[in-house]
Parts: C-alpha cells; structure tokens; sequence
C-alpha cells in the first residue's frame, strides 16, 4: 500500500496570510509515460462530504478558486492557500490514485488565528 | 445534475451485518466511463477507501477489508450496494458514496463526485 504522510495535523493563519499543507507519499505516484502525478487534494468543511479541490497535482477543479495551488511530483506534494479566506477553513486531505488501495492523507485542519 | 444518495440503519449492532445502499440520479450507473467506490470516514481519521464496483458487476476492493466486504451494483434500480459483515466499533463512521473513473494509467480519476454521505455506528 502506498502510504499518505500529510504535515502539519493543523494550522491556525491569519486572514489574508498564506497556508501551506505538505503531503508525502510512501512511494512515487508519478507515472512516466504520461507525466502525471497521480496525487488529488480534498477539502471537507464540517457537515459536508469531501469536495475534489485539485487532481494531477496541480490541476484545479472547475471552480476552485485560484488561491488555491497545488504543486510537487514523485513523492512529495504541497497544498497552498495564498490568502486564507473565512470559507476555507475545513480539514484538507490528500489521497493517491496511482494503484490500489486508494489511500489518503490523515488530514489538516486548517483554521483562523 | 448528478446525484448520489447513501440509506442504510443509523445504528448495528456488533458482530452483523451492515448493508448500505447508494441511489444514483440524473446519470446511470453503466456508463462505460464510471465506477462507483465507498469511501469511509471514521470520526478524528482520515478517510478510508473500501472498494469500487463497475456496472458489469467487477469490484476491487481494500485488502484491509476484503474478507468482510461485497459489492453489487443493480442496472435496474440504478443503485450500488456495500455489504460489510461482522462489524465491530472501528467500522463506526460516515459512509459515501462516489463515482470515478478507474482502468488503464490512462483511464484515472481522483474522487470526482461524492454523496452527502450517512452516518454509521456500531454499538450494542
């Protein structure tokens, strides 16, 4: 099994300041044939189902705001906010579709300071 | 707009059998693109994969899980269903429903699509 190592477990940032979530893979989830990382970041606000924020690490999805970037490749990814709103706090994870078991990141929970 | 609802028992008691099943609306089940995992999140921990099935009836399923988990999926109601036997406490957590696409490296998706999820505990 690939294993997801996400860092920190939380963060408190200010409004309008940066935040940054690391996420480590036990082994590489980039295919070379094509290029792509096989690496998804979700975000879960409370009461809601995880929502698809970025998939091949760095491609947001339709309507994800640009504040939002994903980057990284091989084994090591980040997250960033660039300029935290009041509506992003929620837990962030990250997960891997390179093989099976699909498996995911113990999450970050992000907050205001 | 596409549609996914989660039923099953709120409550199981210990050692039986938790059945779920997932409703689809406004799409079908047997696109040829589509799978239909169960994802799982337990309270305070990341989520958790179970298994994915395809209209035609194949699975693939969490090893973790393997020998306590089956999946169908009924063209005819256009639902999926997860069967998980022998729960215990640590099977408490919400249950969701999600489509993806899954075959060749060049076939993947992440998790496009979730449900709203429903709330499972195991207690006596």
């Amino acid at each position: 099994d690939i294993v997801m190592t996400q860092s920190p477990d939380s963060l408190a940032v200010s409004l309008g300041e940066r935040a940054t979530i690391n996420c480590k893979s036990s082994q590489s989830v980039l295919y070379n044939f094509n290029n792509k990382n096989y690496l998804a970041w979700y975000q879960r606000k409370p009461g809601q189902p995880p929502k698809l924020l970025i998939s091949w690490a760095s491609t947001r999805e339709w309507g994800v705001p640009d504040r939002f970037t994903g980057s990284g490749s091989g084994t090591d990814f980040t997250l960033t906010i660039s300029s935290l709103q009041a509506e992003d706090v929620a837990v962030y994870y990250c997960q891997q579709y390179y093989s099976t078991p699909l498996t995911f990141g113990g999450g970050t929970k992000v907050e205001i300071k | 707009q596409l549609l996914l609802r989660e039923s099953g028992p709120g409550l199981v008691k210990p050692s039986e059998t938790l059945s779920l099943t997932c409703t689809v609306s406004g799409g079908s089940i047997n696109s040829a693109n589509d799978h239909w995992a169960w994802v799982r999140l337990p309270p305070g921990k990341g989520p958790e994969w179970i298994g994915s099935v395809f209209y035609s009836g194949s699975t693939y399923h969490n090893p973790s899980l393997r020998s306590r988990v089956s999946l169908s999926a009924d063209t005819s109601k256009n639902q999926i269903s997860l069967s998980l036997t022998s729960v215990t406490a640590a099977d408490t957590a919400v249950y969701y429903c999600v489509r993806h696409t899954w075959g060749s490296y060049y076939s993947r998706s992440a998790l496009e699509f979730w449900g709203q999820g429903t709330r499972v505990t195991v207690s006596s």
